[in-house]
């Protein structure tokens, strides 16, 4: 079945840690999203891809990185830069950015401890 | 500026009864408008996607949205709610960004 895993599923981080969350996908889409959710706020843009070795910076980048050396792959890497980054991320695809429909994956939940 | 406004972050019905999100958007060119639906700890799924054409836009699970733009408005409905619709809300705008902007999202509780 075609679709987009995101994994874990629950990841714990002790302050200062990096951690690299996945996500990857078999559409075949060219464009990846990561976003970040809390409550009350709705999702909020991190980055995004329109295409392999390409990604730009979304409303909320700083404190993440991210790559894509692959069309299938997106990965984003929370760093200790990131002051309060519990939070449920959520990862996305569309088969090129703009008005195409965007699917998520499953989203995985960080928590700082 | 482009922006999407729900209205309401929570709303509570009885099982059986109409069921009417609100969403009001902003936009400077023709948008693309999107309902989502997240149930806890899930990802995001696609209900329904207007584009151009027709205003009434049809989704799954029985639920349905009316582009107006007069009003600037994509509220979504369902004649009769049942208690699995009980999930956290999303409307959503495409527009001349590129980037998808998404609404506050609103929580639908639904009473036995």
């Amino acid at each position: 079945d075609g679709g987009i895993t995101q994994s874990p599923k629950y990841l714990f981080r002790k302050e200062g840690q990096n951690v690299t969350l996945s996500c990857e996908q078999n559409l075949n889409h060219d464009a990846m999203y990561w976003y970040r959710q809390d409550p009350g706020q709705g999702l909020r843009l991190i980055y995004y891809s329109q295409i392999v070795n390409d990604f730009q910076k979304g409303d909320i980048a700083e404190g993440y990185s991210v790559s894509r050396e692959k069309k299938e792959s997106f990965p984003l890497t929370v760093t200790s830069a990131q002051k309060n980054p519990t939070a449920f991320y959520l990862c996305a695809s569309s088969t090129r950015q703009g008005t195409d429909t965007q699917y998520f994956g499953p989203g995985t939940r960080l928590t700082v401890l | 500026a482009q922006s999407v406004t729900q209205l309401g972050s929570h709303v509570s019905v009885s099982e059986g009864a109409l069921v009417l999100l609100r969403c009001n958007y902003s936009s400077s060119v023709p948008p693309y408008l999107f309902w989502y639906v997240q149930y806890p700890n899930q990802g995001l799924q696609l209900l329904l996607k207007y584009t151009t054409g027709a205003t009434l836009v049809k989704g799954i699970n029985g639920f349905e949205a009316e582009f107006k733009k007069s009003e600037t408005s994509f509220h979504l409905t369902k004649p009769s709610a049942h208690m699995s619709d009980a999930a956290e809300y999303f409307c959503a705008l495409s527009g001349n960004t590129g980037k998808l902007i998404f609404g506050q999202g609103t929580t639908l509780q639904v009473k036995p």
